[in-house]
C-alpha cells in the first residue's frame, strides 16, 4: 500500500498527558498538511509544510500543538498537556511534488480520546 | 475566504442520479471548486474540480454556471456505496491552507 499512512489509528490517554502522531506520506510528495475534525464537522486546516518548511503554523490550535517534518520526508504532530476537547480525528493529507494543492490525498486518520 | 454552502443532508434511491448544489457566493477569481467524499472512519478523497462550464470524470460531473456563485455535483446512478459525506470547498491553487471544508452534505444511499 503506497497510500498516506498514519499511527497510531487510535489513542486513548489521560487529561495532561502529552501525545505524538505520525504521519507518512506518499514518497515524493513534498507537502504535507495536518487537519483536526471532530464529530460532524469537517476537517479544520491545522498546518503545513513544503518539504521540512513548516510554511503556515497560525492556524494550529494553540501553543500546545507543534508539528514537525525532519527530513521532508514523515511528518509528527505533538499534542502538550492534552484536554478532554482535542479528542478529534488528526488527518494526514500530502500532495505531489509540482502537483496542485486541491487533490490532496488523506491518510486514514488518528482518532484521539482524552479521558 | 470563500464561505460554502450546502445541504446537511440528503436521501436518494439505488440507481438514481444524486445533484448536490453548494453557494459560494463570494468565490474570488483565482479561487477554483473541489469536491471531497469521506467515508466514515477515512480520510476524505477528492472527487473532482473545476473553475467554470462543466466538468466530468469517471466519477462525477461538476457544473459550474457563468457567475460560479454555485456548483452543482451529479453522481450518476447512484449505489449503496456512494453512502458518504460530501463536501464542496472554494479555493485558490496555491496553498493548502486556503481550504475550508464546512460540515458537508452526508448523503444516505437507500435500497
Amino acid at each position: 500500500d503506497t497510500g498516506v499512512s498514519q499511527n497510531p489509528r487510535h489513542k486513548i490517554t489521560k487529561r495532561g498527558q502529552n501525545v505524538t502522531f505520525r504521519c507518512d506520506p506518499i514518497s515524493e510528495h513534498n507537502r504535507l498538511y495536518w487537519y483536526r475534525q471532530t464529530l460532524g464537522q469537517g476537517p479544520e486546516f491545522l498546518t503545513y509544510f513544503q518539504n521540512e518548511a513548516q510554511l503556515e503554523k497560525s492556524r494550529l490550535l494553540s501553543d500546545r500543538f507543534s508539528a514537525e517534518r525532519p527530513k521532508g520526508s514523515f511528518s509528527t504532530l505533538e499534542i502538550q498537556r492534552t484536554e478532554q476537547g482535542d479528542s478529534a480525528m488528526y488527518l494526514c493529507a500530502s500532495t505531489p511534488s509540482g502537483g496542485v494543492s486541491y487533490e490532496q490525498y488523506f491518510g486514514p486518520g488518528t482518532r484521539l480520546t482524552v479521558t | 475566504l470563500a464561505k460554502t454552502t450546502q445541504p446537511i443532508s440528503m436521501d436518494s434511491y439505488e440507481g438514481q442520479e444524486v445533484n448536490i448544489t453548494c453557494s459560494h457566493n463570494n468565490i474570488a477569481t483565482n479561487d477554483y471548486i473541489t469536491w471531497y467524499q469521506q467515508f466514515p472512519s477515512q480520510g476524505p478523497r477528492f472527487i473532482i474540480q473545476g473553475y467554470k462550464t462543466k466538468v466530468t470524470n469517471e466519477v462525477a460531473s461538476l457544473f459550474i454556471p457563468a457567475d460560479r456563485k454555485s456548483s452543482t455535483l451529479s453522481l450518476p446512478r447512484v449505489s449503496l456505496s456512494d453512502t458518504a459525506v460530501y463536501y464542496c470547498l472554494v479555493g485558490d491553487m496555491g496553498y493548502g491552507q486556503n481550504f475550508v471544508f464546512g460540515p458537508g452534505t452526508r448523503l444516505s444511499v437507500l435500497p
